[in-house]
């Protein structure tokens, strides 16, 4: 089956720099990749996706870059924001029925 | 999109003890997911509750200990049976619609004592 990485697990930045979360996946038959953020008490949130014929997204300050050859895809955050504070996941799909999920990556956006 | 109610939000129970989370999606979806994300853990898939069959479940999961119900496209049940400290765990509904998206509801925050 498939399996994902990310790194790193912890992540502290200051208000107004750029994050990056990287994950890796070994199954070459997935082909969407989508993130999560999840805030304390709540469920996982989707705040962006990418499939696998496109390399990159973006939508305001969060982007997602793909490397289907080496089979990584990462998140960027510009301009962090303290609200941005929160855990993040990435996951990978084929066809979009079962997700497998990244281990985390907990952001502190220091103000 | 997808709008999906999870009841309830958090509970306290006793071990030997068995709870039943319910979770309502506002429109109907083919497949619902059960998760399981222990305390500072990823999700862990549990089954896939199938309208109009039995539920499929992952590796290490069991339905003597977590059976699910799906009467309906909008409507499941997850129960955790026979609950010991080791249950004490977020659980998510998960559904897929449009494809690929995967949308969650807010979590059952469940602790066993």
């Amino acid at each position: 089956g498939e399996n994902v990485e990310q790194h790193p697990s912890t992540l502290s930045v200051q208000e107004g720099d750029s994050a990056v979360i990287k994950c890796t996946y070994s199954d070459s038959a997935s082909n969407y990749f989508p993130w999560y953020k999840q805030e304390l008490g709540k469920g996982p949130q989707l705040i962006i996706d990418i499939r696998s014929n496109v390399g990159e997204k973006k939508d305001q300050r969060i982007a997602v870059t793909l490397n289907k050859t080496a089979k990584h895809f990462s998140l960027h955050i510009t301009e962090t924001q303290p609200e941005d504070s929160a855990v993040y996941f990435c996951a990978a799909s084929n066809t979009g029925n079962q997700f497998y999920f990244g281990t985390g990556t907990s952001l502190t956006v220091i103000p | 999109s997808a709008v999906i109610s999870q009841k309830p939000s958090r509970d306290i129970c006793q071990r030997g003890t068995s709870l039943t989370i319910q979770c309502q999606v506002d429109s109907q979806v083919t497949m619902m997911f059960w998760y399981r994300q222990q305390p500072g853990q990823s999700l862990t898939l549990i089954a896939t509750a199938n309208q109009g069959s039995e539920a499929t479940y992952e590796s290490g999961f069991v339905i003597d200990k977590f059976p699910i119900s799906r009467p309906n496209l909008t409507f499941s049940t997850l129960t955790v049976s026979n609950m010991s400290p080791e249950d004490s765990s977020i659980y998510l509904c998960s559904v897929e619609k449009g494809g690929a998206w995967a949308f969650f509801g807010q979590g059952t925050r469940l602790t066993v004592v």
